[in-house]
């Protein structure tokens, strides 16, 4: 089946430094979804990429998505301690069957050293 | 508006006990997703429903495992015979619609804290 891996599994930066999380699909993806989990909280939607190449821009977030859809990143340009959480990314396969399941990656915890 | 609602926020049984988690989705919502999510890890998909049906069940992992949806609205997973393996939170998502390209942002709720002793 479907498999989203995500690396790295922590990490931990200096207030302003800059974090990227990359997400690896084994197959290709019809899009991705990236969501941010603080601590004790549930995840939050943060963006979605569907086309080939995409990038979008949160604010210091930066997402792209890969040209043959099957990998993504997430950078954070100068973390704050405001950023401090778990970032997943999560995607739809484009095989048909399942299609309507989002395959989630393991996230990858961002802690902010002040 | 009101968000995805859970309940309990808390659980905790006996193993072997059976447990009911209920979900209530933002309302006009058709698909509604249950996942569990163990300490520190990712989030495992567990049921899909689209309206009152579960097109995808493949996520269960066990017959002890089961769901339901009325009237389109409220779903309960039911854990029976529970095992301290069943510890987890149980996350419940709702979104939009789903043209059957999971393509709509899903709305988490707060999460179970499901604890079997």
């Amino acid at each position: 089946g479907q498999q989203v891996m995500q690396i790295p599994q922590y990490q931990h930066v200096q207030e302003g430094e800059d974090f990227t999380t990359y997400c690896n699909s084994s197959t290709t993806l019809s899009n991705i979804q990236w969501y941010k989990q603080r601590p004790g909280g549930h995840p939050v939607f943060l963006i979605q990429l569907v086309k080939s190449g995409e990038v979008k821009k949160q604010k210091r977030l930066t997402f792209q998505f890969g040209e043959a859809k099957k990998n993504s990143s997430l950078h954070i340009t100068a973390t704050q301690t405001t950023d401090v959480g778990t970032y997943f990314c999560a995607g739809v396969g484009d095989s048909g069957a399942g299609s309507y399941q989002l395959t989630f990656g393991k996230g990858t915890k961002l802690s902010v050293i002040p | 508006g009101a968000g995805v609602s859970q309940s309990p926020s808390n659980k905790v049984t006996e193993k072997g006990k059976d447990v009911e988690l209920r979900c209530d989705p933002i309302s006009g919502h058709t698909a509604l997703y249950w996942y569990r999510q163990s300490l520190g890890q990712g989030l495992e998909f567990l049921i899909y429903f689209q309206g009152n049906s579960a097109p995808d069940k493949s996520g269960l992992p066990s017959d002890r495992f089961s769901a339901e949806r009325t009237g389109g609205s409220v779903s309960t997973l039911t854990i029976q015979r529970t095992q301290q393996e069943d510890s987890a939170v149980y996350l419940c998502a709702s979104s939009l619609a789903s043209a059957g390209r999971g393509t709509d942002t899903q709305y988490f709720g707060p999460g179970t804290r499901l604890t079997v002793l």
